[in-house]
C-alpha cells in the first residue's frame, strides 16, 4: 500500500523569501504524485501532478515539484512566496488504473507567510 | 461552470440521528469518492464509485453508506452519527479512474455530532 509524509506540520516564512515543502512517498511502481492546495474555508485546488516525463513539473501560481525517485521525494518550491500563498498544502500519491483509492494523502503543511 | 457541489456546508447533529450530504457533479464523471479530513493525518478516503451502482469501501469506511443510482449524484449517509464521526468531508469526482487522472474536489461540509 501506498503512504505519504510531510514532515512538516507547520512552515513560517516571511513574504518575498523562498518556499520548500517537502514530500516523502512510498510506493511499489512508478507513482503519479499531486500537490493540492486548500485555502481557508475552502476546498482542494490542483497545484500540479506529475506521472511521466520531465521530473521537474511547473504547476499554477508559480509553483514547481521536483520528482527524485531516488529519494522518493515530491518537494514543493516557490522562489518567492505571496501573502495570498498561506493555506494548507498536502501532497499525494496516487494509484494505477482499476484500484479504486486513486489518491492517498500525506497528513499536510499548513504555510504560514509573515509581512 | 464545471464545478462539484455539496449540501449542506456546515451541520451540527446529535448522536444517533440520521443524516445524509449531498454531492453533484455536473461534468459527466465516471469516478466519485469521499473523503473525511482530520487534523494531521490529512484526506481518507471514505467510500468511492467507479460508475453508476458500482461502490467500494476506502480506507476508514464503518459507520457510513453511499449510493449511486445517478452519474451525477454520490450522497454520503450516516445512518446513527457518533462523535467521532465530528470531521470535514470532501466529495471529489474524476472523468475516469486511470491512474494520473485529476480530482475535483467539492467545497467540503463540516459536520460537528454532539
Amino acid at each position: 500500500a501506498q503512504s505519504v509524509t510531510q514532515p512538516d506540520i507547520h512552515i513560517t516564512v516571511s513574504e518575498g523569501a523562498s518556499l520548500e515543502l517537502r514530500c516523502n512517498y512510498s510506493y511499489g511502481a512508478t507513482p503519479y504524485l499531486f500537490w493540492y492546495v486548500q485555502s481557508p474555508g475552502q476546498g482542494l485546488q490542483l497545484l500540479l501532478k506529475y506521472f511521466s516525463g520531465d521530473t521537474l513539473v511547473q504547476g499554477i501560481k508559480g509553483f514547481e515539484a521536483e520528482f527524485k525517485r531516488s529519494q522518493s521525494s515530491f518537494n514543493l518550491r516557490k522562489p518567492s512566496v505571496h501573502w495570498s500563498d498561506a493555506a494548507e498544502y498536502f501532497c499525494a500519491v496516487g494509484a494505477p488504473v482499476n484500484a479504486g483509492n486513486m489518491l492517498t494523502f500525506g497528513g499536510g503543511t499548513r504555510l504560514m507567510v509573515k509581512p | 461552470e464545471a464545478q462539484v457541489t455539496q449540501n449542506p456546508r456546515y451541520l451540527i447533529t446529535v448522536t444517533g440521528k440520521k443524516l445524509t450530504v449531498t454531492c453533484s457533479q455536473n461534468m459527466n464523471h465516471e469516478y466519485m469518492s469521499w473523503y473525511r479530513q482530520d487534523p494531521g493525518l490529512g484526506l481518507r478516503q471514505i467510500y468511492y464509485s467507479m460508475n453508476v451502482e458500482v461502490t467500494d469501501k476506502g480506507d476508514v469506511p464503518e459507520g457510513y453508506k453511499v449510493s449511486r443510482k445517478e452519474k451525477r449524484n454520490f450522497p454520503l449517509i450516516l445512518e446513527s452519527p457518533s462523535p467521532n464521526q465530528t470531521s470535514l468531508y470532501f466529495c471529489a469526482s474524476s472523468i475516469t479512474i486511470r491512474g494520473g487522472e485529476t480530482q475535483y474536489f467539492g467545497p467540503g461540509t463540516r459536520l460537528l455530532v454532539l
